[in-house]
């Protein structure tokens, strides 16, 4: 049984490029939640997707958006990225109506030149 | 809102041995799940053990228990026979009336032989 995966596992960008993260939840799982995790810190909520909607978020602009796919899996695109967006991306999946059981991928680190 | 706190930056114990990480909370909701994650260098959270507020038997899981005091809103972990893998951050996390893990700072645990 796969778990949750992520890619790509780090990548290098540029300030104010854009940039794609991607996730595949663990199998049964339909929620997906992202969280941010910078240097030092605990990891940050950025928001909740589940059936293709965005369900909540946290305290992130809206250069942060997200999608969901029917099949789970999702993205986490950050539009015109600053130095402060390098991080740690997690991406965690639950069953439905266990969300406080949330899966943790291994994570994509983004590093902002 | 919701905060957890996690006083100790660092904390070391010598192999076999026991160590206490200690973790404290804040909400406003009566139903409420905490939570004690383990990230080890390769960056993969993993899930250590969860305490349900509406339980008073404190969580153990083989080496590893809770010390919950819902009054005084305090969650510790206790590692018995400490082993040098166990050496990495460990995350107290609370999951509330939201969709979302809220995390502390963490604690680094060094292990030494």
């Amino acid at each position: 049984d796969a778990g949750v995966t992520q890619s790509p596992t780090h990548l290098i960008k540029t300030r104010g490029q854009q940039v794609t993260l991607r996730c595949s939840p663990k199998s049964g799982h339909d929620t997906v939640s992202w969280y941010q995790q910078a240097l030092g810190q605990g990891p940050q909520f950025i928001f909740q997707y589940y059936e293709e909607e965005e369900r909540q978020r946290g305290n992130f602009p809206d250069r942060f958006s997200g999608h969901q796919f029917p099949n789970y899996s999702s993205e986490l695109n950050v539009n015109a990225l600053l130095l402060g967006d390098s991080a740690l991306y997690l991406c965690a999946s639950s069953l439905p109506g266990t969300g406080y059981e949330q899966y943790f991928g291994p994570g994509t680190r983004l590093t902002v030149t | 809102a919701q905060t957890v706190t996690q006083s100790q930056p660092e904390m070391s114990v010598q192999e076999a041995e026991t160590v206490t990480l200690s973790c404290t909370y804040d909400t406003s909701e009566s139903d409420y799940y905490l939570f004690w994650y383990k990230q080890p260098p390769s960056r993969q959270m993993i899930l250590v053990i969860r305490q349900e507020a509406y339980k008073q038997q404190n969580a153990t899981e083989n080496r590893f228990s809770v010390n919950f005091q819902k009054a005084a809103k305090s969650f510790s972990l206790k590692i018995s026979d400490s082993q040098l893998g166990d050496a990495a951050m460990y995350f107290c996390a609370l999951y509330d009336s939201g969709y979302a893990l809220n995390f502390g700072k963490g604690t680094s645990l060094l292990v030494t032989p």
